[in-house]
C-alpha cells in the first residue's frame, strides 16, 4: 500500500483530456512538500515530467501540467496522444525526508 | 552527456548477499545525491533511500533499515547498494537515480535498472 494514493488505471481516447490524482496526508503533501511526476514506459527508466509541483522540464510537451493544494496533487494531460500511454508515478517526501511514491496509474489510450 | 549504468542482473539463493553498483559520468560525482529505488514484478516504484556521494551519508526508508546498505567510491564515480540475507521478496528491479539539477528532492538521471532474482 503506497503512501500516496493514486487511481490504479485511467483511460482516454486520442485528443481527450485526463486528470492523475494524488492524495496524501498531512505527514507528507500537507508538509508543503512539493510534488514530482514520472511517466514510466515499459522496460526503460522512468522520466521527470513535473517538478516543484507545475514546471516542465526542458522537452517535456506542454500538453503536460500539475498543480498541488494542501494534501492533493493532479497532473493533467491534454491533446491525449498514443504515446502517452505509459505508468505515471507522483513523488514527494514525508516529514522524516524519506521519499514517497504514489502507487502508480496506468493510462491506456483508447 | 550524464550517464548512469548499472551492474548486471543476478541471481541469487534466499539468505546470499548482492551488490549492484551504479557508475556515473558526465558531471560531478560528488554534487549530486544518488537514490535508490525497487520496483518488485507487477509492482510501482518504491523509494528505498539516498546517499550524499560527498560525504557518504545516507537516509534510508524505515522499510529498508537494517539489510539493505547505500555506499560509494568517490574515486570510481560510482554508488552500491548492498543488500544481505536476501529474500524472495527481494525480487525486483534495482534503480539508480540521480537528483535533478532543477530541485534536489526530484531524479532526472536514472540507471537501466539491476533485476535481482532471489530463489533457492
Amino acid at each position: 500500500q503506497s503512501v500516496l494514493t493514486q487511481p490504479p488505471s485511467l483511460s482516454g481516447a486520442p485528443g481527450q483530456r485526463v486528470t492523475i490524482s494524488c492524495t496524501g496526508t498531512t505527514s507528507n503533501l500537507g508538509t508543503g512538500s512539493d510534488v514530482h511526476w514520472y511517466q514510466h514506459l515499459p522496460g526503460t527508466a522512468p522520466k521527470l515530467l513535473i517538478y516543484r509541483n507545475s514546471n516542465r522540464p526542458s522537452g517535456v510537451p506542454d500538453r503536460f501540467s500539475g498543480s498541488k493544494s494542501g494534501t492533493s496533487a493532479s497532473l493533467v494531460i491534454t491533446g491525449l496522444q498514443a504515446e502517452d500511454e505509459a505508468v505515471y508515478y507522483c513523488q514527494s517526501y514525508d516529514n522524516y525526508l524519506s521519499g514517497v511514491f504514489g502507487g502508480g496509474t496506468k493510462l491506456t489510450v483508447l | 552527456q550524464e550517464q548512469l549504468v548499472q551492474s548486471g542482473a543476478e541471481v541469487k539463493k534466499p539468505g546470499a548477499s548482492v551488490k549492484v553498483s551504479c557508475k556515473t559520468s558526465g558531471y560531478s560525482f560528488t554534487g549530486y545525491f544518488i537514490h535508490w529505488v525497487r520496483q518488485a514484478p507487477g509492482q510501482g516504484l518504491e523509494w528505498m533511500g539516498w546517499i550524499s556521494p560527498q560525504s557518504g551519508g545516507t537516509q534510508i526508508a524505515p522499510k529498508f533499515q537494517g539489510r539493505f546498505t547505500m555506499t560509494r567510491d568517490t574515486s570510481l564515480s560510482t554508488a552500491y547498494l548492498d543488500i544481505n540475507n536476501l529474500r524472495s521478496d527481494d525480487t525486483a528491479v534495482y534503480y539508480c537515480a540521480k537528483v535533478s539539477t532543477l530541485v534536489a528532492t526530484a531524479v532526472d538521471r536514472w540507471g537501466q535498472g539491476t533485476l535481482v532474482t532471489v530463489s533457492p
